[in-house]
């Protein structure tokens, strides 16, 4: 079956504009988990959604915010955005909520602002 | 707070070698744990994990990975690198639906 599909794969924004991510997790899956992985901080846990509702959100500023449709399908908006935003932002799903399934990772969005 | 510490950021081994990779958690109980590897440019991908029972787990690829309690520990190994291994490599901690993750170790291989 199908992996998770990040799109768009690449994107280029200038400070200040919004953007908007997307992923589609595995049919079935119904936990989907948003991570930002730069060099200088790494792997950070942004939010995860399990049936259309937050569960778990990490320690980012409001202007990250996310959604997930019925379908679990779930985007990542990022607004007003800074420089520091340059990330490569991974979207995993799981079967149900991360806590103890197998989480299966997209191959990301690298979002360069300038 | 939990928190995962991968004391080696940089570790280069020979094709055929013997890998550890280091992993020391801090957390109160016993913590869900993985290892995920991830290619240049790539998503990251499950290699084992950890929930209870057996503390030596085995993975894909030949690697294995064993939970040591008394020492917050969760160290990958391979018997025998390959070319192909080199990667970087992550640990994480999974707990209350929170995942941390590891700052990584970047493995080279040489021939």
């Amino acid at each position: 079956k199908a992996g998770v599909t990040q799109t768009p794969r690449y994107l280029i924004k200038t400070r200040g504009q919004q953007v908007t991510l997307s992923c589609s997790p595995i049919s079935g899956h119904r936990s989907v988990s948003w991570y930002q992985q730069t060099p200088g901080q790494g792997l950070q846990f942004l939010f995860e959604y399990f049936s259309e509702t937050q569960r778990n959100k990490g320690n980012f500023p409001g202007r990250f915010s996310g959604r997930q449709f019925s379908n679990s399908r779930s985007e990542m908006n990022v607004s007003t955005l800074e420089l520091g935003d340059s990330a490569l932002y991974l979207c995993a799903s799981s079967l149900t909520q991360v806590q103890n399934t197998e989480a299966f990772f997209g191959q990301g969005t690298r979002l360069t602002v300038v | 707070a939990q928190s995962v510490t991968q004391p080696d950021i940089h570790i280069t081994v020979s094709e055929g070698a013997s890998l550890e990779l280091r992993c020391n958690y801090s957390y109160g109980a016993t913590p869900y744990l993985f290892w995920y590897v991830q290619s240049p440019g790539q998503g990251l991908q499950l290699l084992l994990k950890y929930f209870s029972g057996d503390t030596l787990v085995q993975g894909i690829k030949g690697f294995e990975a064993e939970f040591k309690r008394s020492q917050s520990s969760f160290n990958l190994r391979k018997p025998s690198v390959h070319w192909s291994d080199a990667a970087e490599y992550f640990c994480a901690v999974v707990s209350y639906q929170k995942v941390t993750f590891g700052t990584g170790t970047k493995l080279q291989v040489i021939p």
